[in-house]
């Protein structure tokens, strides 16, 4: 079974682009959740979605939004992208809402300049 | 506000000794505490849970041991084996309408052959 695909790998970014990063998660997992990786604030979490509804949301601006799809594919988007948005963006796939045992994929490593 | 920390920022064994990685909570209401393993260029993937109603849970080469009157979580691992070298979070999650896996910053794990 493939595990978790986000794309694109790596993005570099000037400040004040927006980014859409993606997720595909595993095959019959319904809820995607993303998170932002960063040396300083380690894995915070951004949002989780399931059934194409947003569910539950972390502490950022407005700037960050997301969206689900039908075949549970997941989209993350970043406007007025920010220096302090340099990071690793991470998604993980469960079953079903707020399951324990989460599966990350690989991640999106974005790069403000 | 809830948090999840660990005590130290890295921990160096000699390969085939055990290690123990300690993490600290303040959330009593968390129902499960988790221990993730990340490897570079990798996304977390989980190893163990322990329900907030258990002390203890062992898997394979891996024990977690929660005490929840200090709010103190651990993970131990035996015989480590060099593949262990990885960075290791502990994050809690409170399940119902609002859950979502909240992490500690990490602690890097090394292990000398």
């Amino acid at each position: 079974k493939a595990g978790v695909t986000q794309t694109p790998r790596y993005l570099i970014k000037t400040r004040g682009q927006q980014v859409t990063l993606s997720c595909s998660p595993i095959s019959g997992h319904r809820s995607v959740s993303w998170y932002q990786q960063t040396p300083g604030q380690g894995l915070q979490f951004l949002f989780e979605y399931f059934s194409e509804t947003q569910r539950n949301k972390g502490n950022f601006p407005g700037r960050f939004s997301g969206r689900q799809f039908s075949n549970s594919r997941s989209e993350m988007n970043v406007s007025t992208l920010e220096l302090g948005d340099s990071a690793l963006y991470l998604c993980a796939s469960s079953l079903v809402l707020a399951e324990v045992g989460q599966y990350f994929g690989p991640g999106t490593r974005l790069t403000v300049t | 506000g809830e948090s999840v920390g660990l005590h130290l920022p890295t921990l160096s064994v000699q390969e085939g000794d055990n290690s123990i990685i300690n993490c600290a909570y303040s959330n009593s209401a968390s129902d499960y505490f988790i221990w993730y393993k990340q490897e570079s260029g990798k996304g977390p993937q989980f190893i163990i849970d322990i329900r907030s109603n258990m002390d203890k849970r062992q898997g394979q080469r891996v024990t977690v041991l929660l005490n929840k009157t200090v709010k103190h979580l651990s993970l131990q691992i035996a015989a480590t084996q060099p593949g262990d070298s990885a960075v290791y979070f502990c994050a809690e999650i409170t399940t119902g309408a609002n859950s979502k896996l909240t992490f500690g910053k990490g602690i890097t794990l090394s292990v000398r052959p």
